[in-house]
């Protein structure tokens, strides 16, 4: 079974500018997260999709969004970049919900986002 | 507010060593602790722990929860060099998931 797939896995971007990451979960996994990794704040999560709809939020501006298409796959968007999104943004596929249930999650490779 | 800690911050042992790392936390509603190893790339799960109290153990590691003390041990007995790495929690609160800043633990041979 393939695991979870993030693209690009590397990103450099201008302050002001937006992106956008990709996320593909293993196959019959529903559950999409996403977190920001940094130096200073650790391991922080962004937002939970599962069956395409937003369950779970973290405390993050409006700047960062998300999106779950019918076969799961995950975008998440930055807007108008800062220099602090600088990161690793890691993404985790589960099968059930983690509004729903406890159960593990995998994680993807991340994408490193630097903003110049 | 809800938060989490971990101790200690880091931690450097030898080869065979028994290592106990912790994570205490205060959430309005747990739901659940998840223990998690990262390595250079992403987390890879570990042990989920729930209000049963029922200890986890895999192999060298074990984990159980103290629902009276809200913390977590972690436990490694007969370290190895690949156990080198960084080891966080993961709390579930009221489908708040919050991570602890991790304790990164050296095993030198």
């Amino acid at each position: 079974k393939a695991g979870v797939t993030q693209t690009p896995r590397y990103l450099i971007k201008t302050r002001g500018q937006q992106v956008t990451l990709s996320c593909s979960p293993i196959s019959g996994h529903r559950s999409v997260s996403w977190y920001q990794q940094t130096p200073g704040q650790g391991l922080q999560f962004l937002f939970e999709y599962f069956s395409e709809t937003q369950r779970n939020k973290g405390n993050f501006p409006g700047r960062f969004s998300g999106r779950q298409f019918s076969n799961s796959r995950s975008e998440m968007n930055v807007s108008t970049l800062e220099l602090g999104d600088s990161a690793l943004y890691l993404c985790a596929s589960s099968f059930y919900s983690r509004q729903g249930s406890h159960n593990e999650q995998f994680f993807g490779p991340g994408t490193r986002l630097t903003v110049l | 507010e809800d938060k989490v800690v971990q101790s200690p911050l880091s931690l450097v042992v030898h080869e065979g060593d028994t290592v106990t790392l912790n994570c205490s936390y205060e959430v309005t509603n747990f739901r659940s602790l998840l223990w998690y190893k990262q390595e250079k790339k992403a987390p890879t799960f570990l042990f989920m722990l729930t209000s049963s109290g029922i200890e986890k153990k895999s192999g060298r590691l074990s984990s159980i929860l103290d629902k009276k003390e809200l913390s977590s041990i972690l436990n490694i007995t007969a370290t190895q060099t690949g156990d080198s790495a960084i080891y966080l929690c993961e709390l579930d609160s009221s489908y708040k998931l919050i991570f602890g800043s991790g304790t990164r633990l050296l095993v030198r041979p």
